[in-house]
């Protein structure tokens, strides 16, 4: 499809275990966010990416959050060393460009629990 | 700081009516995007309603409207003519300085015949 694409849907992970969530953007999208929905409350900003280069990680919660995406379009979410806390819906979003009217368009997000 | 406010958590309306969901938002920034997200019970954000600080004119979108009051800081949405799928979580965003999106707590609207 055309839209944003989040996978895998579902992830289930031992607390401890190392999970990747991966984002393919719109084609064409320049800027890609990461956010963070817990149960019950809206999304919370967590990184921030136009083309390759990580313009804002301010939002991810600590070292064991890293994000990447080395060619410009696909982005990798990387949690270490995973705790119950980061149970959530990790949110994708892509933008035609930074700034002015355009909306995010987000994916369908990967719901994670952590056991 | 930049935040966002939903006090409704959730509202009722009937089928064909109309519905105001609020929405009130705090910054210092001149320039700034608010947007409007549907979040059905399957989990993803559909983007509704764009209204940009500068803009002279309320959004519309179809069935959508911006009910934006920029010296109340408050940008409401207004649901023409309800239907059952409308029936879900409702967003307020704000884009900030750098890009991002804030959101508030939301909406649960709830749609019955």
């Amino acid at each position: 499809g055309a839209g944003v694409s989040q996978s895998p849907r579902y992830k289930v992970a031992k607390r401890g275990q190392d999970v990747a969530l991966r984002c393919d953007p719109i084609s064409g999208h320049v800027s890609l966010f990461w956010y963070q929905q817990a149960l019950g409350q809206g999304p919370e900003f967590l990184t921030y990416f136009q083309n390759e280069a990580q313009l804002d990680k301010s939002g991810l919660p600590s070292d064991r959050f890293f994000a990447e995406r080395p060619e410009g379009s696909v982005s990798t979410l990387k949690i270490q060393r995973t705790q119950q806390e980061d149970s959530a819906v990790y949110l994708c979003a892509s933008s035609f460009s930074f700034r002015g009217n355009q909306p995010q368009h987000f994916g369908d997000g990967t719901r994670l629990s952590i056991l | 700081a930049q935040k966002i406010t939903q006090t409704q958590p959730g509202m009722f309306v009937q089928e064909k009516e109309a519905v105001t969901l609020d929405c009130t938002y705090d910054t210092s920034d001149p320039s700034y995007g608010l947007f409007w997200y549907k979040q059905p019970s399957s989990g993803e954000m559909i983007f509704l309603i764009y209204q940009g600080s500068y803009d002279q004119q309320n959004a519309t979108e179809g069935r959508y409207s911006l009910n934006f009051q920029k010296a109340r800081k408050s940008a409401n949405l207004v649901i023409s003519a309800s239907q059952l799928g409308d029936s879900a979580m409702y967003f307020c965003a704000m884009r900030d300085n750098t890009d991002k999106l804030i959101f508030g707590t939301g909406t649960r609207l709830q749609v019955f015949p």
